[in-house]
């Protein structure tokens, strides 16, 4: 258990779904991050909150809405996406936007059809 | 801007062999670095990190890397493999003090093979 909890870990959806991703951490960090990983790329930073705020939307696509209630918990809203957009998705917490210890969650692999 | 290299998408070594992954990085500032192992299945785990001081770090199960600013390089190095360090390795820079958002590479995944 790393610390960083994300439900969950496997996800189909149609096109036209809506559907949500989870990410819970009770380590006392203020900073999270969703990171998309595909295979045979880098991994892409997508989102950035800290203390609650956003402060980093690397170009994502409005079809991936970002929301984080408090610092413990964040979510990755899902609509109407692409079959390209099959990917693991990274949940990464940090004590705050300037701390490199990052602990990744274990992902959700999400597959589009 | 900040960008990673990482040579070998693929490493294959024998068990007790020496373990080498190369990183190279891009950076206009003073870079922090970082070696991240990712298991199947799971997220990933920080093995070690450069910010300043010592450019030989020590990390997690053996592994060490070393900073050559000369080189613009961390390879990640461990004298002999173990069965359980199969994985795959990400090298990864951010823009030093300051800068929070890391850079990966495209990753490195080590065999070990009996």
């Amino acid at each position: 258990e790393t610390g960083v909890t994300q439900t969950p870990r496997h996800l189909v959806m149609g096109m036209t779904n809506k559907k949500s991703l989870k990410c819970e951490q009770h380590l006392g960090h203020n900073a999270m991050y969703w990171y998309k990983q595909s295979a045979k790329k880098p991994l892409e930073l997508m989102f950035v909150y800290n203390f609650k705020e956003q402060t980093e939307n690397n170009s994502v696509p409005s079809r991936f809405s970002p929301e984080c209630p408090n610092s413990s918990h964040l979510f990755l809203h899902l609509h109407t996406l692409q079959p390209e957009d099959s990917a693991l998705y990274l949940c990464a917490s940090s004590l705050d936007r300037h701390s490199y210890g990052y602990t990744f969650g274990s992902g959700t692999r999400l597959t589009v059809v | 801007a900040q960008s990673v290299t990482q040579l070998g998408s693929h490493v294959s070594v024998s068990e007790g062999a020496l373990v080498l992954l190369r990183c190279n990085y891009s950076s206009s500032v003073p870079p922090y670095l970082f070696w991240y192992v990712q298991y199947p299945n799971q997220g990933l785990q920080l093995l070690l990190k450069y910010t300043t001081g010592a450019t030989l770090v020590k990390g997690i199960n053996g592994f060490e890397a070393e900073f050559k600013k000369s080189e613009t390089s961390f390879h990640l190095t461990k004298p002999s493999a173990h069965m359980s360090d199969a994985a795959e390795d990400f090298c990864a820079v951010s823009g030093g003090a300051g800068s929070y958002q890391l850079t990966f590479g495209k990753g490195t995944k080590l065999s070990v093979i009996p």
